[in-house]
């Protein structure tokens, strides 16, 4: 049971643009959203996190969106650039009483066109 | 250094053998992590240490496959009789408490 969704599988998008990358989750249990990057060969980067009493949270050119009611969380990425291109995962886990084991959604290639 | 190190980095070995993963969390994190990222199954929990606590074995996908931290710092994963489907980066991470996991740079596994 995959219970974190997360699209595109890919993205390109020109120099400038904003990608954006949406999950799903199912567990209501979840309490902490983090997004990694992911450059080859290299482990994942922790980029942004979110709770669930925000709906929103900036930072740098990193925008989480958060909608507790529908279960859903997605990452801009403002004014994008070549340095950019990575693999992006969604995460979620129940941190309060769980351990903080992350349940990975299945990733985003983006690619940043100059 | 400052980061999560593992090592080796990169390991060929033969099905059927046995294999040892090791990994130095950053200096001072309590907690550890192991994950397995493969082309099939994405980023997968394995197994998860806390202080003293017992660690939770939750993730591990057979018993072939064991960990340990000792010392509350180094951690060995272990892998018995490899099979092909073992195949995968092993990542490990750390934090402090349940903090912000922070991530090593694998070791890529490929069993022949």
């Amino acid at each position: 049971q995959q219970q974190v969704k997360q699209s595109p599988q890919s993205l390109i998008v020109q120099k400038g643009g904003i990608p954006i990358i949406n999950c799903a989750y199912e567990n209501t249990a979840f309490d902490y959203f983090p997004w990694y990057q992911q450059f080859p060969g290299k482990g994942p980067a922790l980029l942004i996190a979110i709770r669930p009493d925000v709906s929103e949270k900036k930072e740098g050119r990193f925008t989480i969106s958060f909608n507790k009611s529908a279960k859903q969380f997605s990452l801009h990425i403002m004014d994008s650039q070549p340095g950019d291109s990575a693999t992006y995962f969604c995460a979620a886990s129940k941190v309060t009483g769980g351990g903080n084991k992350l349940t990975f959604g299945t990733g985003t290639q983006l690619k940043v066109e100059l | 250094g400052a980061g999560v190190s593992q090592s080796p980095s990169n390991k060929v070995t033969e099905k059927g053998k046995d294999v040892e993963l090791r990994c130095d969390p950053i200096s001072g994190h309590t907690a550890l992590y192991w994950y397995r990222q493969s082309l099939g199954q994405g980023l997968e929990f394995l197994i998860y240490f806390q202080g003293n606590s017992a660690p939770d074995k939750s993730g591990l996908p057979s018993d072939r496959f064991s960990a340990e931290r000792t010392g509350g710092s180094v951690s060995t994963l272990t892998i018995q009789r490899t099979q092909q489907e073992d195949s995968a980066v092993y990542l490990c991470a750390s934090s402090v408490g349940q903090g912000p996991q922070h991530f090593g740079d694998g070791t890529r596994l490929s069993i022949l």
